[in-house]
């Protein structure tokens, strides 16, 4: 069954440092998502992406996290300095429509932990 | 507005029957989800719903959805430990393709 790929599952980063969070969607997936987990809360949407362009962010999305697809199959999301509030689970997602039919497809999560 | 209540834990013994309870505010979801999470793995999807259907069995799972309170359940038949999980209701909506999570339900399955 086709998988969302995401590395490294553990990252610790020190406060103020940038961090790539790394993704490969399923092949012929066209929506991307981000999604993040604050230990023991809930599971919050970041920012979806289509055609190349963010098409929605939340709030929590500010001008501190970029998305980027640099190839036919990575996608990344980018913390340019971190806090330690980063710390949290993030999930990538795809999905091959606009998630209505059937939800998405997650990967096992990037577990970031900033000190 | 958008939000996702669920109650925070179920404690049933194995061979019962799980119920996890969710409720919605947003009258414009058009499918709503179940997601499993086991400890230190990724959000698995196990059934959803469209808004126009009451109803959805599939093996020992079923969703109920009351649409005019905006109640959803899943009930889950002969609860094994394995099922020991925290499950995540979800919605989305027609004019938006994200997610929106309740907290999550921690289902304790004593042996």
């Amino acid at each position: 069954e086709p998988e969302v790929t995401q590395t490294p599952s553990h990252q610790v980063t020190q406060m103020g440092q940038e961090v790539i969070l790394r993704c490969v969607p399923i092949s012929n997936h066209l929506y991307f998502y981000w999604y993040r987990q604050i230990l023991g809360q809930k599971v919050e949407f970041l920012v979806s992406f289509y055609n190349n362009e963010i098409s929605e962010k939340s709030e929590i999305f500010d001008d501190q996290f970029s998305v980027e697809r640099p190839d036919g199959s990575n996608f990344t999301l980018k913390i340019r300095s971190t806090k330690l509030e980063d710390s949290a689970m993030y999930f990538c997602a795809s999905s091959d429509s606009r998630g209505n039919n059937y939800g998405y497809t997650f990967g096992s999560g990037t577990r970031l932990t900033v000190v | 507005g958008e939000d996702v209540e669920q109650s925070l834990f179920l404690s049933v013994r194995e061979g019962d029957s799980s119920v996890i309870n969710c409720t919605y505010t947003d009258s414009s979801s058009t499918y709503l989800y179940w997601y499993k999470q086991e400890p230190g793995a990724g959000l698995q999807l196990l059934t959803y719903i469209f808004s126009n259907m009451d109803m959805k069995q599939d093996q020992r799972l079923t969703v109920l959805l009351n649409k005019k309170d905006k109640h959803l359940s899943l009930r889950i038949a002969d609860t094994q430990t394995g099922d020991s999980a925290i499950y995540f209701c979800a919605e989305s909506r027609l004019s938006g393709n994200k997610l929106v999570f309740g907290a999550g339900t921690i289902l304790r399955v004593k042996s």
